[in-house]
C-alpha cells in the first residue's frame, strides 16, 4: 500500500544545532507539504513543493528550508534550531489532479532545549 | 489573506448527544472546504465540500457547505467515545495547499 513516512518520529536537540526531518511518500504525488502543529495555532504551513526542483515558502517559513530532488522525498531542515521551533511537524502530499485532499504522515515531535 | 475560524474550540458532551461543529471562512478564490479528524496522530480525511447545500454523509457524520454565508458545519449524531478527537476544517483556495482552522477538540464522556 502507498504511504507517507516521517523520520525520526521523536527528536530532542539543542539550540543552535542543525536538524533534518525526513519525509518519504510512495503515492507518486507531485505535491508535498510541511506543516507544524502547536497548541492554540492549529496546523500552519511551513514550505511546500509542486514538483522536483520546485519549493515555496509558506506562512511560517523563517528558520526552515526544504529541497526537492526527487518525487518521493521532501526533507525539512532547521538550519539553527531555536526553542520556538519545538513542535509537532507533519508532512503531507497530494496528487496534482486532486481537488484538495492531503494525505498526512504520522508526525515528528521535535523538542529544542 | 484566506482565513478559517472554527467554533467552539472545545466541547464536552455525553455519549448519545448530537453535536454541531462550525467553520466559517474568508477566501478570495474558493476551491473546496475539507474536514479532517485527528486523534493521537495524523489527521484523517472526512469530507470534501465544493458545492453549497449538498450534504455529505458518512455513517453518523454529515457536513454541509453554505458558500453564500461562507460557512460549513459538521454534525455528529449519537456520539460515541471513539468520536473524541480534534476536528479540523481546512480551506483550499486557488492552489494546492490547505489553510487550516485551529480545530475543535471534542471530548465524549460515557
Amino acid at each position: 500500500d502507498a504511504e507517507i513516512t516521517q523520520s525520526p518520529r521523536h527528536k530532542i536537540t539543542e539550540t543552535g544545532r542543525q536538524v533534518t526531518l525526513a519525509c518519504h511518500q510512495t503515492w507518486n504525488h507531485n505535491n508535498m507539504f510541511w506543516y507544524r502543529q502547536d497548541l492554540g495555532h492549529g496546523l500552519r504551513l511551513i514550505h511546500y513543493s509542486y514538483g522536483v526542483q520546485d519549493t515555496n515558502k509558506g506562512e511560517v517559513s523563517d528558520g526552515y528550508s526544504v529541497s526537492r530532488s526527487n518525487t518521493e522525498d521532501l526533507p525539512l531542515t532547521l538550519e539553527s534550531a531555536a526553542s520556538s521551533q519545538t513542535s509537532v511537524y507533519f508532512c503531507a502530499s497530494s496528487a496534482a489532479t486532486s481537488t484538495g485532499e492531503l494525505f498526512f504522515g504520522e508526525g515528528s515531535r521535535l523538542t529544542v532545549l | 489573506e484566506d482565513k478559517v475560524v472554527q467554533s467552539p474550540l472545545s466541547l464536552v458532551v455525553h455519549e448519545g448527544d448530537t453535536v454541531t461543529l462550525n467553520c466559517s471562512y474568508e477566501v478570495t478564490n474558493f476551491r473546496s472546504l475539507l474536514w479532517y479528524k485527528q486523534e493521537k496522530k495524523a489527521p484523517t480525511f472526512l469530507f470534501m465540500l465544493t458545492s453549497s447545500g449538498i450534504e455529505k454523509k458518512s455513517g453518523r457524520l454529515s457536513s454541509i457547505l453554505d458558500k453564500k454565508e461562507l460557512f460549513s458545519i459538521l454534525n455528529i449524531t449519537a456520539t460515541q467515545t471513539g468520536d473524541s478527537a480534534i476536528y479540523l476544517c481546512a480551506l483550499r483556495a486557488g492552489s494546492y495547499q490547505l489553510t487550516f482552522g485551529k480545530g475543535t477538540k471534542l471530548s465524549v464522556i460515557p
